[in-house]
């Protein structure tokens, strides 16, 4: 089967790190996406990878390893609006079908 | 990047009714997906919409319940038929870049369906 999984809830103080998780088990791989999500509100992308390593965008990097079927979403500095739902997907074909982690909803307080 | 504008953004309807849902994309793009979000939970895929053939779907999901157009490169609906309260989801259409591949995957707003 098909699984992408990664922790459920995470709370972190305003101005501090979070690193969200996500692992992987597809039959094929062709690229692996961040996504946040607000309430009510389509989710916007906020990172890919293809190639293991670090990708660097602002406050926000992610980092994929292969090998391991692994990557991560760092998140720097947190502010308030960054509370929201982080979706990890994983692309398994050349034409763009997505398949979705359940997600992660990120709680940052003052 | 690619302005998606879909619609309705939200409907109320009465179970065994029909609901179609349209998705317009600013530039051609070979393949569009529909996607349904569950309360409190993450996207799934339904189908995939090539233009000029008939949908794929995904498991668990069968072209008489989300019958599916594409005319064209820029346009696509998705019918949710024969309606009943766990229908109720948001269902988003979304598209790839056009210029790479292997680009950011965009959604549209997504439509709000509450089914009573």
């Amino acid at each position: 089967g098909q699984n992408i999984d990664q922790p459920t809830e995470m709370t972190a103080t305003e101005g501090a790190i979070v690193q969200i998780n996500c692992t992987y088990q597809t039959s094929g791989f062709n690229g692996l996406f961040w996504y946040q999500q607000h309430a009510g509100e389509a989710p916007t992308f906020l990172s890919y990878n293809v190639l293991d390593g670090l990708e660097e965008k602002g406050r926000f990097s992610s980092f994929l390893s292969r090998s391991k079927g692994y990557s991560y979403l760092l998140l720097k500095e947190l502010q308030m609006k960054d509370s929201a739902s982080y979706l990890c997907a994983v692309t398994t074909d050349s034409w763009g079908k997505l398949q979705f982690g359940a997600g992660t909803q990120v709680v940052v307080t003052p | 990047s690619a302005v998606i504008s879909q619609k309705p953004s939200r409907d109320i309807c009465q179970r065994g009714t029909s609901l179609t849902i349209q998705c317009q994309v600013d530039s051609q793009v070979t393949m569009m997906f529909w996607y349904r979000q569950q309360p409190g939970q993450s996207l799934t895929l339904i189908a995939t919409a090539n233009q000029g053939s008939e949908a794929t779907y995904e498991s668990g999901f069968v072209i008489d319940k989300f019958p599916i157009s594409r005319p064209n490169l820029t346009f696509s609906t998705l019918t949710v038929s024969n309606m009943s309260p766990e229908d109720s989801s948001i269902y988003l259409c979304s598209v790839r870049g056009r210029l790479r591949e292997n680009t950011e995957a965009f959604f549209g707003q997504g439509t709000r369906l509450t089914v009573v």
